[in-house]
């Protein structure tokens, strides 16, 4: 067990709908990542907040957002949801904001849009 | 851009060793990470390497050199558990932001 919280574990839904996942961090750590993996694609990194602003942004769709509030739990919107968005997507967190802290992940929300 | 490249799958015998080759083209590159991830779990860390040569950690050890981009992770006295996806992930450096790029993983399979 990381540390790092993620709910929903599942998320059945259906296209063009709009879905929250939600994330809480290790006690005391204070960067959240975000990062989607599909089957054919691997892990792709989505964005990044630190202490409640966003810090880097990797492949993440104009459909998406993010944000991280002040008890340091992260939420990543997805809305208009395709099928090619189906995938696991994983929250991961860090002590500091540069990525040479290790990253702990949390176990995924599988999302399958139908 | 970036550019990092694993074999896709890798088969061993218990009790053997393999190496798990990672390549890499990258601006920016700012150290590299191993991680473990068994199928529909979370991937879990293994090493880092920032600069050149071989960091052991018990069975697992993770070699560097920048110079050809490369790297390699080196698992021994290999168990049915270590059967997994094994992801090579590069930090990268940015206008003052770092991000990890990751390989698309290679999956070891471990057989009796």
């Amino acid at each position: 067990d990381s540390g790092v919280t993620q709910t929903p574990k599942h998320l059945i839904t259906a296209t063009g709908q709009r879905v929250t996942l939600r994330c809480s961090p290790r006690s005391g750590d204070l960067s959240v990542y975000w990062y989607q993996q599909s089957l054919d694609q691997g892990l792709q990194f989505l964005i990044q907040y630190y202490n409640g602003e966003e810090r880097a942004k990797g492949n993440i769709l104009e459909r998406f957002s993010a944000q991280q509030f002040p008890d340091l739990h992260s939420e990543l919107n997805l809305s208009s949801l395709e099928l090619g968005d189906s995938a696991l997507y994983f929250c991961a967190s860090s002590f500091g904001q540069g990525t040479y802290n290790e990253q702990f992940f949390g176990p995924g929300t599988r999302l399958t849009v139908l | 851009g970036q550019n990092i490249d694993q074999p896709t799958e890798m088969t061993a015998t218990e009790g053997a060793i393999v190496q798990i080759n990672c390549t890499y083209q990258t601006s920016g590159f700012n150290g590299l990470f191993w991680y473990q991830q068994h199928a529909g779990e979370a991937p879990t860390f293994l090493s880092y390497n920032v600069l050149d040569g071989l960091e052991e950690k018990g069975r697992f050890s993770s070699f560097l050199s920048r110079s050809k981009g490369y790297s390699y992770l080196l698992l021994k006295e290999l168990q049915m558990k270590d059967s997994a996806s094994y992801l090579c992930a590069v930090r990268k450096e940015n206008t003052g932001f770092q991000k990890l790029v990751f390989g698309t993983g290679t999956r070891l399979l471990v057989s009796p």
